[in-house]
């Protein structure tokens, strides 16, 4: 089976341009989960999609929004970038059973965004 | 508000035990996850806890208490390749899967 994989693997912009990350998750998987990871703030959550929706969201400005199409592939995008912004952005897709209690999240290798 | 405490880095020698701790606060716990992270590369699970005791897998097991609020992660007969931060996160009660900063974890020959 093959893994969550995430595209553009490094992406560099300048400060004010807006950016697409697309992810795909495991085949069956429904939730894609979307984090920043940073050296000074840990991976932290950005959202989560699930069945085309918006299920769960971080404390992340607006600039910040996604979304999933009916195949489970999610894009994230960031508008107006900033320097602060620069960090690795991780996907994670899980089956999004709320039913259950167990749901390992599959990290996707992650995009390398930096800001100039 | 949500926290999950772990120490920020730690040493041990090849072939040592070590014991990396969570503790955490979290608007309700629907369980915790232990991940591992190589420099440059995605977090990969390495355990589950929802229910309190010990889950033993190999050489790494994880413990869950609950009503303190703790977990730790205990790695046997280091190897080197075990250097890595190693991510300790709750599935809080909003479904929300909070992580602590990590644990980089130096093996020494």
């Amino acid at each position: 089976k093959a893994g969550v994989t995430q595209t553009p693997r490094y992406l560099i912009k300048t400060r004010g341009q807006q950016v697409t990350l697309s992810c795909s998750p495991i085949s069956g998987h429904r939730s894609v989960s979307w984090y920043q990871q940073t050296p000074g703030q840990g991976l932290q959550f950005l959202f989560e999609y699930f069945s085309e929706t918006q299920r769960n969201k971080g404390n992340f400005p607006g600039r910040f929004s996604g979304r999933q199409f009916s195949n489970s592939r999610s894009e994230m995008n960031v508008s107006t970038l900033e320097l602060g912004d620069s960090a690795l952005y991780l996907c994670a897709s899980s089956l999004g059973d709320r039913g259950s209690s167990y749901n390992e999240q599959f990290f996707g290798p992650g995009t390398r965004l930096t800001v100039l | 508000g949500q926290n999950i405490d772990q120490p920020t880095e730690m040493t041990a020698t090849e072939g040592a035990i070590v014991q990396i701790n969570c503790t955490y606060q979290t608007s309700g716990f629907n369980g915790l996850f232990w991940y591992q992270q190589h420099a440059g590369e995605a977090p990969t699970f390495l355990s589950y806890n929802v229910l309190d005791g010990l889950e033993e897998k190999g050489r790494f097991s994880s413990f869950l208490s609950r009503s303190k609020g703790y977990s730790y992660l205990l790695l046997k007969e280091l190897q080197m390749k075990d250097s890595a931060s190693y991510l300790c996160a709750v599935y809080n009660q909003g479904g929300k899967l909070i992580f602590g900063q990590g644990t980089e974890l130096s093996v020494k020959p």
